[in-house]
């Protein structure tokens, strides 16, 4: 069946470091979502990428859509402490959405 | 203001006593789902509904059930619980393009 996996599963970082995670799609997806989850918080919306090789930015997050639409990465420059949290990417095919396992970051200042 | 609310929002059962969470939205959503999170496996969809009276399965739909009989309610409904429905569900409303998540539940069932 449709899986989503996301890389990787934790990652430390001294705060002003760069982080990148990467999310790979077994099948063509329609659209991938971003979502940011807080410790002990519910997932929160962060983007939406639809069309092949996009590239979208919000300030310091880089948000990318490959080519054949199966994979995407999320990039932070110079992370600060409130970016802690799991990052989750969403695959869209269809009417269903296959999340990725998350990424947990964790920043040291 | 803007939200989806879940109740309850902690719910401690025994198996087989059924049980339903509500999951109200009041951002005249079409598309409303409900998930479950378990550590090390993210997100996985249970079901899905499209609109009033349109429900899917998702990934796990084994063991639950929904209905959408207005549009800002979908609750979800476990007839039998087992122990390997521990898990923190959340309920999420909004489009093909972005869903806005509840505050979750967090089910244990011994």
């Amino acid at each position: 069946g449709q899986q989503v996996m996301q890389i990787p599963q934790y990652q430390h970082v001294q705060e002003g470091e760069d982080f990148t995670t990467y999310c790979n799609s077994s099948t063509t997806l329609s659209n991938i979502q971003w979502y940011k989850q807080r410790p002990g918080g519910h997932p929160v919306f962060l983007i939406q990428l639809v069309k092949s090789g996009e590239v979208k930015k919000q300030k310091r997050l880089t948000f990318q859509f490959g080519e054949a639409k199966k994979n995407s990465s999320l990039h932070i420059t110079a992370t600060q402490t409130t970016d802690v949290g799991t990052y989750f990417c969403a695959g869209r095919a269809g009417n269903q959405f296959y999340f990725g396992t998350g990424t947990s970051l964790t920043v040291i200042p | 203001e803007a939200q989806v609310t879940q109740n309850p929002r902690y719910l401690i059962t025994v198996t087989g006593k059924k049980l339903t969470v509500t999951c109200s939205q009041n951002m005249n959503h079409e598309y409303m789902s409900w998930y479950r999170q378990d550590p090390g496996l993210g997100l996985r969809q249970i079901y899905y509904s499209m609109n009033v009276e349109v429900t899917d399965k998702g990934d796990v739909p084994e063991g639950y059930k929904v209905s959408r009989k207005e549009k800002r309610n979908f609750p979800l409904i476990l007839e039998s619980p087992s122990p390997n429905q521990t898990s923190l569900y959340f309920c999420a409303s909004g489009n093909l393009r972005e869903q806005y998540f509840g505050p979750g539940t967090r089910l244990t069932v011994t």
